[in-house]
């Protein structure tokens, strides 16, 4: 199975500290989407971003930014002066083709103040 | 617009029960997804429908599980019998496309404790 790997199991940061999530994708398909998820306490999984394979422009969203490298099969989550409410599990996913959306295991993000 | 309705929020069964969950997807959707998802692990995929067919059924316990999708409307997965490994959060999602061509919207869940 093409996997989806995201190393950093469980990240505290102090408010307002810089924090990035990491995430390395397995595919053999050209043509692929990326994605991330954010799951809060009240566990529903909310919609962040979707790449395609052929954009890999970064791109930036208030706080946060995703840094997309094909090159080292990288899709990585930046959350830049961090807020408590930041606080949550965050997951990345691929798709591609018309197969289901493959996750990682997610990385719980804990913000203190 | 009207987000993924999943029913119900909460279960709890003994094992060896039966239990079902609903699920309406966003109007228009195509694509309806099933994930498990088990305390500190990311979802799983348990099936796929594109309308009313089955695209993916592979990680689907069918000796135990069904799911069906009447209509290519809404959706229900049934559990029977229950296991203790049973004990996970349902997710419900929906996409106007597959294989994510376009993003997938999730309900809230349901959250299943086998006793």
């Amino acid at each position: 199975a093409q996997k989806v790997t995201q190393a950093q199991t469980e990240i505290s940061v102090v408010e307002k500290e810089d924090v990035t999530l990491d995430c390395v994708y397995e595919t053999r398909d050209t043509t692929y989407y990326l994605f991330w998820y954010k799951q809060p306490p009240s566990g529903e999984l909310v919609f962040l971003i979707r790449r395609n394979s052929f954009d890999e422009q970064n791109e930036i969203s208030g706080r946060y930014s995703w840094n997309f490298q094909k090159s080292t099969s990288s899709f990585n989550f930046t959350i830049t002066a961090s807020q408590v409410v930041d606080s949550a599990v965050y997951f990345c996913a691929r798709g591609a083709g018309n197969t289901p959306l493959v996750f990682g295991k997610g990385t719980r993000l804990s913000v203190i103040a | 617009e009207a987000g993924v309705a999943q029913s119900p929020r909460y279960k709890i069964i003994e094992k060896r029960q039966s239990v079902a969950f609903w699920c309406n997807p966003i109007s228009g959707h195509a694509t309806l997804y099933w994930y498990q998802q088990i305390l500190g692990q990311g979802p799983k995929l348990l099936i796929q429908f594109q309308n009313n067919g089955v695209v993916d059924d592979s990680q689907l316990p069918k000796d135990r599980f069904s799911a069906e999708r009447l209509k290519g409307v809404d959706s229900t997965l049934k559990i029977q019998p229950a296991k203790l490994e049973d004990s996970a959060v349902y997710l419900c999602a929906s996409s106007s496309k597959g294989g994510g061509r376009t993003e997938a919207f999730f309900g809230q869940g349901t959250r299943l404790t086998v006793v």
